[in-house]
């Protein structure tokens, strides 16, 4: 099974700052395969990008995803307040499996 | 709108059955599959398998294939997560989600059902 890794666990910025936020695959995926949430506490995930690169309906543009093979990046250009929450990258397709999250959180 | 609405919280003890709902609006049902999705408490997400409405197509991650049992209601819109016998270890949010087709993404979700199981 392939195993998505997410990094680093935690990351502290301030609002204003840039996030780039790292999924890695144990092995090589497509990333037509690959999506980014965002969940605050207590909330349900949100969609952010699809397809690795492809923002969701109303998602801000200081949100982007990249990425190929192994290793995808997910960028989030000037913080707001509202962007401080935890991130999963999800490989779907036949066996969906989810990283373990980053947590964004205010220093 | 596209809504996913799910019931609500439950508290059961080990050994107890359980059928919990996603009721869904805004879009027609039988044409997306319906995904779910558990969080353990302060853990991430996992992949639990995922229900067409259409047909009642199943496809069940290894995890939870034989533990929980998907269904659905087309005649009200309404997908169910059930237990027959529950553990302590049951204990978490289970989220539903809408995703167009079997091997896609999910992009709407219900605000998630907390169930607690304890002796």
């Amino acid at each position: 099974d392939i195993v998505l890794t997410q990094s680093p666990g935690t990351l502290s910025l301030s609002p204003g700052e840039r996030a780039t936020l790292s999924c890695r695959a144990s092995q090589s995926v497509s990333s037509s395969y690959l999506a980014w949430y965002q969940q605050t506490s207590g909330q349900a995930p949100r969609l952010l990008i699809y397809g690795a690169s492809r923002r969701a309906t109303g998602i801000p543009d200081r949100f982007s995803g990249s990425g190929s093979g192994t290793d995808f990046t997910l960028t989030i250009n000037r913080l707001e307040p509202e962007d401080f929450a935890v991130y999963y990258c999800l490989l779907y397709g036949y066996s969906p499996t989810f990283g373990q999250g980053t947590k964004l959180e205010i220093k | 709108e596209v809504q996913l609405v799910q019931s609500g919280a439950e508290v059961k003890k080990p050994g107890e059955s359980l059928k919990i709902s996603c009721k869904v609006s805004g879009y027609y049902f039988s044409n997306y599959w319906i995904a779910w999705v558990r969080q353990m408490p302060g853990r991430g997400l996992e992949w639990m398998g995922i229900n067409y409405p259409s047909n009642s197509e199943t496809r069940y991650s290894p995890s939870f294939q034989g533990h929980v049992t998907f269904s659905v209601d087309k005649s009200i819109s309404t997908a169910y997560l059930q237990w027959n016998s529950l553990k302590a270890s049951d204990t978490a949010t289970y989220y539903c989600a809408r995703q167009y087709v079997s091997e896609s993404y999910p992009d709407y979700w219900g605000q998630g059902t907390l169930v607690t199981v304890s002796s």
